[in-house]
Formats: structure tokens, C-alpha cells, sequence
């Protein structure tokens, strides 16, 4: 029971490149989150998603877009990577109603 | 509007000592609240949640946390550190509103020393 898989695990970026981050998740969850994780400052929404085929702006949006074309799939596209996007990018969802969220391993991004 | 606040970002306890971690809570509409642990190098799993019902709720490895609205604080406490507690706790608050937006704190880390 595979859960909540995010690709890759780690990853360097040249400042201005571009990259995706895939989430997938077996659970058939309605919902699903991406958020980045900063040393004291927990984790920051940057976007979600309640269905397929739509998306909507968390806390820290910008630099950032996720498209949500299945169901299992929450994708996170960094169009020009900047070293402020260095972070742990953590992927999670959840049931309708259900309130909790099912984390990720997370990513380690490196901004250089 | 939500938002948690988790007052200590590092606590340190000996094992066998009562583990007493806070957060405080506010939120415009009925909250749901959890608490997640995060190991070194890992996700986030969680560790109990109250929705409705019973304000004290009963989670994973020992801990407990009680839910005062009064207060608005939902801390987290364990009777007896063990060294494996050792790890990143985050509190969380959820609206019971339409969609199930989590909102975190910032972490408490939690050290256990001998």
C-alpha cells in the first residue's frame, strides 16, 4: 500500500530553471495539498486542490503553479527556480470530510 | 481566517518526565485539530486528531491532547518520555467548513536526554 509517493526525493536546480514535482496517491482522495517546509516556520499551504480539474492559491502561491489533469495526480511546476524556493516540499490528501491529511516523504529542493 | 500558534520551538525532557508540548489555536468557525510527529528525514504522521465529541482524544505511542475551547488550545502530553519520542511535533487546525485546508504551526522539536 503505497499511499502518498512524491518524485524525486532530492533534487539541485540552477537558479532560473524549471522543474516538476509529481505527487501520486492510490487512497482515491478528493483532496490534496502541496506545502513547503522552512526551518521555524512549520509548513506553508502554497496550493491545493478539492477535485480533479481544479486547483485554488494557498498561503505562499507565487513562483509556484500544480495542475490536477487525474484524480491521483498533483503536480507542483517551479517555471524559474530562485534560491527563496530552496525548501522540503511536502505532497498530501486527503478524504472528503475526512480532515486529516496523509503526508508525503517529502522533497529536498536545492536552489543554487 | 485560522492560524496555530505553538509556544516553544525546542522543549527538553529526561526520559521518564512528563512531556507537556502547547499550541493555541484561532479560528472563525468550529476547528478540527491534530497533531503530527516528523521523525529526521521523513513525512508527517499523525498522531491524534479531535473533530466533535470527547475533548480529550487518545492518539498513537502514549500521547493525548485536550481540546479547551475556552482557551482555545489543544496541547499535547505524554505521561513518561521515552527516548523514541524524540522528533518534530506540529499542531494543526482545519475549518469545518467546505474544504479541509490544513493550517500548521510552526514545530516544537522535542529532545529526550537520558
Amino acid at each position: 500500500n503505497a499511499g502518498v509517493t512524491q518524485t524525486p526525493k532530492f533534487r539541485v536546480l540552477k537558479t532560473g530553471q524549471s522543474m516538476t514535482l509529481l505527487c501520486a496517491q492510490d487512497m482515491n482522495h478528493e483532496y490534496m495539498y502541496w506545502y513547503r517546509q522552512d526551518p521555524g516556520m512549520g509548513l506553508r499551504l502554497i496550493h491545493y486542490s478539492v477535485g480533479e480539474g481544479t486547483t485554488a492559491k494557498g498561503e505562499v502561491p507565487d513562483g509556484y503553479n500544480v495542475s490536477r489533469l487525474k484524480k491521483q495526480n498533483f503536480l507542483l511546476g517551479l517555471e524559474s527556480a530562485a534560491p527563496s524556493q530552496t525548501s522540503v516540499y511536502f505532497c498530501a490528501s486527503s478524504y472528503l470530510g475526512a480532515r486529516e491529511a496523509f503526508f508525503g516523504q517529502g522533497t529536498r529542493l536545492t536552489v543554487v | 481566517a485560522q492560524s496555530v500558534t505553538q509556544l516553544g520551538s525546542h522543549v527538553s525532557v529526561s526520559e521518564g518526565a512528563l512531556v507537556l508540548l502547547r499550541c493555541n489555536y484561532s479560528s472563525s468557525v468550529p476547528p478540527y485539530l491534530f497533531w503530527y510527529v516528523q521523525y529526521p528525514n521523513q513525512g508527517l504522521q499523525l498522531l491524534l486528531k479531535y473533530t466533535t465529541g470527547a475533548t480529550l482524544v487518545k492518539g498513537i505511542n502514549g500521547f493525548e491532547a485536550e481540546f479547551k475551547k475556552s482557551e482555545t488550545s489543544f496541547h499535547l502530553t505524554k505521561p513518561s518520555a521515552h527516548m523514541s519520542d524524540a522528533a518534530e511535533y506540529f499542531c494543526a487546525v482545519s475549518g469545518a467548513g467546505g474544504y479541509n485546508k490544513l493550517i500548521f504551526g510552526a514545530g516544537t522539536r522535542l529532545a529526550v536526554h537520558p
